[in-house]
């Protein structure tokens, strides 16, 4: 069965500096890798995936999510975190070859501090 | 594009009520998922439905719920009778296909109340 793991409920960084969410996973086949943000009140919006290729993954807004297979994460990163970056993240997994189900972590909240 | 459309946006209704809520996906999408997310238990899926069929119901929480699409663009999700415990954000979602690596679209949810 997939599950995904998000190890921090919270992370705080000042604005300016990277910041890192972090994800692991796991699958019996392929993954397919998912970042999603929700802002307070609002639905969740995705971010960014990763299928196949390159490991690294740029999304929307800045982030970009590095997949490492030997480590089973996918990890969420972002060179310079900004305010308005503050939000709940989740991170997905869903099995390859045609599996539907999306399995969603219990999400990780950002605070920005300026 | 209008997005995913959910309404009401807020109900608050007493135990043993009937509730509906409502969904329009996004247009040219043909998968369709009802989710509940709680403090306590986190984004579950309830409910998978693709061209219009429910393809996995595993997640529906007992008899007192169910789900219908009757076409393309509408579904419903119904709670009968409504209990205290079914409080939550009710979220629907739509995607492309009925592949794997399509991410989904989320509507603003339905806030759900039950007294």
């Amino acid at each position: 069965a997939q599950s995904v793991a998000q190890p921090e409920d919270q992370v705080n960084v000042a604005e300016g500096n990277p910041l890192t969410v972090k994800c692991t996973y796991s699958v019996s086949g392929n993954p397919y890798l998912f970042w999603y943000v929700q802002y307070p009140n609002r639905g969740l919006q995705f971010l960014l995936k990763y299928i196949t290729g390159d490991n690294l993954v740029k999304g929307s807004y800045g982030f970009e999510a590095e997949f490492n297979k030997s480590q089973t994460s996918f990890h969420l990163k972002k060179p310079s975190a900004l305010v308005s970056d503050s939000a709940l993240y989740f991170c997905a997994v869903r099995e390859g070859a045609g599996g539907f189900k999306t399995i969603f972590g219990a999400g990780t909240r950002l605070f920005v501090k300026a | 594009d209008a997005g995913v459309i959910q309404s009401p946006r807020h109900e608050v209704t007493e135990m043993g009520q009937e509730v509906t809520l409502r969904c329009k996906p996004i247009s040219g999408h043909n998968s369709l998922f009802w989710y509940r997310q709680t403090m306590m238990r986190g984004l579950e899926l309830l409910i998978y439905f693709n061209n219009n069929v429910p393809i996995d119901d595993s997640g529906m929480p007992e008899d007192r719920f169910s789900a219908k699409m009757p076409n393309a663009s509408f579904s419903t999700l119904k709670i009968q009778p409504s209990e205290p415990r079914d409080s939550a954000v009710y979220f629907c979602a739509s995607g492309r296909g009925g592949t794997s690596y399509n991410e989904q679209f989320f509507g603003p949810g339905t806030r759900l109340t039950v007294l």
